[in-house]
């Protein structure tokens, strides 16, 4: 079954304690993001990855780093969490197609991160 | 001025209802317009997509850009209890690659 997966889906953490939200996806696809999603702002990017190797920041990158060593896993990164990142996160995947076949986007369960 | 405007609801309506959802946006490099509906506690599937103006059907659901005044729907006809979703509107430019999410429409359907 063609999915992404990621864990946890559901984390309580304290404000300055380092931790690693994994993502994994079995579809071959180059593209990877990490996105956040906040009542009223919607999804947000905060990375992307183009391939194995190459990263770039999204929309709202501060406070995160993320690494493609493989092609099938993203991990997103809070070296030093705060409240501000509490959030429903989201992992997604989409094949390198053309502009006319469309971009589809598919997405990780969610992960719940609540940062006191 | 925000790049994509969707109300975020809620939206409530009765069963059987035609339900029309809509977003309108800024960027006229958008080419490719899509829909997103996302359950409680889910990830965001792709529900429809459309490339440049014009409708799309399926099945209930109908999508329709008008790239003149910038602004999307999408319709759901005969409205189910599990049509209750977030719909999100979606956009990608001519470079094909970043997707701008709106965000998103909570719809109700009542039986």
């Amino acid at each position: 079954e063609a999915q992404v997966t990621q864990n946890p889906r559901y984390l309580i953490t304290v404000t300055g304690k380092k931790l690693t939200v994994t993502c994994s996806q079995n579809m071959n696809h180059e593209y990877m993001s990490w996105y956040r999603q906040d009542p009223g702002l919607g999804l947000r990017q905060i990375y992307y990855s183009m391939n194995v190797e190459v990263t770039d920041k999204g929309d709202v990158p501060e406070g995160y780093k993320v690494s493609r060593k493989e092609k099938r896993n993203f991990p997103l990164i809070l070296e030093s969490p705060s409240p501000n990142q509490t959030s429903l996160y989201f992992c997604a995947s989409s094949p390198r197609t053309g502009l006319r076949s469309g971009n589809t986007i598919y997405f990780g369960e969610g992960s719940w991160l609540t940062v006191v | 001025q925000k790049e994509v405007e969707q109300d975020p609801g809620p939206l409530s309506v009765p069963e059987g209802a035609i339900v029309s959802l809509n977003c309108t946006y800024s960027n006229s490099a958008f080419q490719y317009f899509m829909w997103y509906r996302q359950y409680s506690r889910k990830g965001p599937e792709l529900l429809m997509y459309t490339y440049s103006s014009g409708n799309k059907e399926d099945g209930r659901f109908t999508a329709q850009v008008d790239k003149s005044s910038k602004y999307i729907s999408l319709f759901i006809r005969d409205s189910q209890p599990s049509d209750s979703a977030t719909y999100l509107c979606a956009f990608l430019n001519t470079g094909g690659f970043k997707t701008i999410f709106g965000a998103g429409t909570r719809l109700f359907v009542k039986a």
